[in-house]
Formats: C-alpha cells, structure tokens, sequence
C-alpha cells in the first residue's frame, strides 16, 4: 500500500519570501508524484508532476519540485511567494507504473501568505 | 481548454435518499474516477472506471454506491441510500494515464 505525509497542516508565510511544503511518501514500487492545488472553494488543480527524465520539475507559475527517489521525498518550493498563492497544496501518488491510476493524497498544507 | 464539469455544485438530501451525481469528463480521455473528501479530511479514491467498466475500487465504494457511462459523455455516481457519514465533497476526474484533471466538485449534504 502506498502512503503519503504531509507533516505540515498549516504554513505562513509573508509575501516575497521563499516557501517549502514538504510531502514524503511510502511505496515498494515505482511511482508518479503529483502536487495539486486548492483555491478556496474551488476543485483541485494540478500543478506539477513527476513521471519520469528530469527528476526537477516546474510549473508555470514558479513553483517547482524535485524528486528524491532515496529520500522519498518531493518536497515543493517557491523562490518568492505572492498573495494569490494562498491555498491548500496536496501531495499524490500514484503507480506501480503501467498499472492502476487511483492517487493517493497527503492530508494537505495550507499556505497562508500574509503582506 | 477543456475541464471537467459537475453537476449540481451542491446537493442537500435527506437520509435515505438516492443521489446521483454527475459529471461530464474532457472528452478524449479514457479514465474516470470519482474521490470524495469529507471536510477536514484528506481527499480518498472511490473507485476508476475504464473500457466501461470498474478498474478498481477502494473499500469505501461498497453496495451502496455504483457508476455509469450511460450515454458516452456523462459519468455518473449514485448511492442508493445516503447516510450522515456520506456527506462530502464528491471529485470526479478524467485523465488518460497516468494524469488526472479533477472537476470543481459536488458539495453533497445529508441531513
């Protein structure tokens, strides 16, 4: 069974500055990671994903995340945060790889970026 | 671009009650899902549904609840009849493998 932890329910954080919302997780078997994100009474976006190359990968709006396959990590970070990042941020994984597709969420970080 | 859309937003029923919710995946994927996040809580996969048919399903999607395809567009989750503990935000996602787009989701409330 695959787990992921989010041990960071809540993160403030003050505009401009740089944020890390950590996400860990749990398989015997290779594995997609994926981050969403949930605006305040809206659904779940995606944001980034990892599916293999390049274990750095970005999104359009400057967040980026790496995977660390010894670490079992995919920790997400942003060099410089704005107000409209403010949201709750869910870590996912899914795999085996050519398998079945259900993902697996982490309970969730809510970012709260304050002026 | 195409997102996935849901209908209602919010449904209140009462115990006992069939619901039905629908969505309506982007049009060229081949997965569908349903998850459902009960408030305060991690969002849990229901069940997938590929080649229409139920690809998977976790030990929340017992009896009470089915799917459909019923006409090539349309995806559907029913529960037969609602208890308290249903109440939840209900996600359905569509995606061809291994991504998944969620829709805004149905508020469901049962009293």
């Amino acid at each position: 069974a695959q787990s992921v932890t989010q041990l960071d329910s809540q993160v403030p954080v003050f505009e401009e500055a740089p944020v890390e919302l950590r996400c860990n997780y749990s398989s015997s078997v290779s594995v997609y990671l994926f981050w969403y994100v949930q605006y305040p009474n809206q659904g779940l976006q995606l944001l980034l994903k990892y599916l293999s190359g390049s274990t750095l990968v970005e999104s359009i709006n400057g967040f980026e995340a790496e995977f660390n396959k010894s670490q079992t990590s995919f920790h997400l970070r942003k060099p410089s945060v704005h107000i409209s990042d403010t949201a709750e941020y869910f870590c996912a994984v899914s795999g085996p790889k050519g398998g079945g597709n259900k993902l697996t969420f982490g309970t969730g970080t809510q970012l709260k970026v304050e002026l | 671009e195409p997102e996935v859309t849901q209908t209602p937003s919010h449904q209140v029923t009462q115990m006992g009650q069939e619901v039905i919710l629908r969505c309506v995946p982007i049009s060229n994927h081949l997965y569908f899902y349903w998850y459902r996040q009960i408030l305060g809580q991690k969002v849990e996969f229901l069940v997938s549904f590929y080649n229409n048919e139920i690809s998977e399903k976790s030990e929340i999607f017992d009896d009470q609840f089915s799917v459909e395809r019923p006409d090539g567009s349309n995806f559907t989750l029913k529960i037969r009849s609602t208890k308290l503990e249903d109440s939840a935000m209900y996600f359905c996602a569509s995606g061809n493998s291994p991504v998944a787009y969620f829709g805004p989701g149905t508020r469901l409330t049962v009293t």
